[in-house]
């Protein structure tokens, strides 16, 4: 079955470093989406990429869909505290059904 | 306005015992779903509903029993509860495109299920 896998599995940075999580999936996805969960909550949609090539911003994050479609990429500048959390990439395998990814826990040291 | 509601938010039962979720959502979604997250915070799909018909059943022992009384509504049955039941238990709705796509999950607060 399809998987999908991000790297790193945890993350440590200080206040102000920039960190960035990669999604791999088995197979091409139409289109991706990421969600953050902060620790003891639930998982929030951020954004959903469709395009080959896809860059989107939203304030201090940048996401991107790989040119095959089989790859992502979340980018955080600047991390703030804020920022800690689990951050998920989905994909859809099929109808009806997302995959979500390993998920990467980052942790933010002020 | 909680879009997604879930009860109970906390669990705690003895093994073999039966307990039920609820779930609720108001955004007028057509899909609802039930995910697992595990002590490593992987998410699984256990099941999903659109339009109230079963359209997702993952490789869940049918102790667990899905109900979806109407669009709004998806509710979980457990049967015969077992150690390795202990999870939290999310459930979601999206709206899809006419190619089963959605725009995005709506999770609700997710009920932590312990069984001792």
């Amino acid at each position: 079955g399809q998987q999908v896998m991000q790297i790193p599995q945890y993350q440590h940075v200080q206040e102000g470093e920039d960190f960035t999580t990669y999604c791999n999936s088995s197979t091409t996805l139409s289109n991706i989406q990421w969600y953050k969960q902060r620790p003891g909550g639930h998982p929030v949609f951020l954004i959903q990429l469709v395009k080959s090539g896809e860059v989107k911003k939203q304030k201090r994050l940048t996401f991107q869909f790989g040119e095959a479609k089989k790859n992502s990429s979340l980018h955080i500048t600047a991390t703030q505290t804020t920022d800690v959390g689990t951050y998920f990439c989905a994909g859809p395998p099929g109808t009806y059904k997302y995959i979500f990814g390993t998920g990467t826990r980052l942790k933010v040291l002020a | 306005d909680t879009a997604v509601s879930q009860t109970p938010k906390y669990l705690v039962t003895q093994m073999g015992n039966d307990k039920s979720i609820k779930c609720e959502q108001n955004l007028g979604h057509d899909t609802m779903y039930w995910y697992k997250q595990d002590s490593k915070k992987f998410l699984k799909i256990m099941f999903s509903y659109n339009n109230k018909e079963l359209i997702i059943n993952e490789t869940v022992p049918n102790r667990f029993s899905p109900k979806s009384p109407d669009k709004a509504h998806l509710n979980l049955h457990i049967n015969s509860l077992e150690l390795g039941d202990s999870a939290v238990y999310f459930c979601a709705s999206s709206l899809h495109t006419g190619q089963g796509e959605n725009y995005g999950y709506t999770f609700g607060s997710g009920t932590r299920l312990t069984v001792v």
